[in-house]
């Protein structure tokens, strides 16, 4: 089945860094979109993002769909400490509204 | 706008008893809605796509006469975990596709709710 690979699995960085993380696919996704997930909560949208090549911003949030749609990147300006979490990236064809999750990236920031 | 609910949030049962957990769109109509289960440190898995009107849609693996879902209608989707057991234990998270486009500025993007977390003892 279609997997979606994050990296890294998790950072730890601090406060005011720039934050990137990517996702890549084995196969084509029509769209992409990143979500965040605190603990005991569900994932909530940051970005989606429907075409490649596509940027997109959200805030200090920029995302990527790459040109081949097999991959997407977040990039996370200045952070702060409620940016901590999981960030998750999903995909999916179109047609059959199914969601392949990635594997997380789990972001820890120091004061 | 755009919220799911879920609930309960929290629910601890014995071996052998059956759980409910109900899944609403608040603020708008889902024709399809969507249950997964996350375990701990783990991503989301796909259980089931929740159709209205019709029966769900399994993933392969999931046993569906262990996990009855019901769309009763456009805003709510229920999930039967039956004789649950230990292993059963999880994070079970609903999430739901808004039917009209104004009502979801980034189509094709699902919703989610707060999750609900089962044990069985």
């Amino acid at each position: 089945g279609q997997q979606l690979n994050q990296s890294p699995q998790s950072m730890f960085i601090q406060e005011g860094e720039d934050v990137s993380m990517n996702c890549t696919s084995s196969s084509i996704f029509n769209t992409w979109l990143w979500y965040k997930q605190e603990p005991g909560e569900g994932p909530v949208l940051l970005i989606a993002l429907y075409k490649a090549g596509e940027l997109t911003s959200n805030g200090r949030l920029t995302a990527q769909f790459g040109i081949t749609r097999k991959d997407s990147f977040l990039n996370i300006s200045a952070s702060i400490p409620s940016d901590v979490g999981i960030y998750f990236c999903a995909g999916h064809t179109g047609g059959g509204n199914k969601l392949t999750f990635g594997t997380g990236t789990q972001l820890k920031v120091e004061l | 706008g755009a919220v799911v609910s879920q609930h309960p949030s929290r629910v601890i049962c014995k071996s052998g008893t059956s759980v409910k957990i109900e899944c609403r769109s608040l603020d708008f109509q889902a024709t399809t809605m969507f249950w997964y289960r996350q375990f701990p440190k783990q991503s989301l898995m796909l259980m089931a796509t929740s159709n209205e009107g019709s029966k769900a849609t399994y993933e392969q693996g999931v046993e569906k006469d262990k996990f009855l879902i019901n769309h009763a209608s456009l805003t709510l989707s229920t999930l039967t975990v039956t004789s649950a057991h230990p292993e059963d234990s999880s994070f079970y998270i609903c999430s739901a596709r808004p039917d009209r486009v104004e009502r979801n500025p980034w189509a094709d993007t699902q919703y989610f709710g707060p999750g609900t977390r089962l044990t069985v003892l």
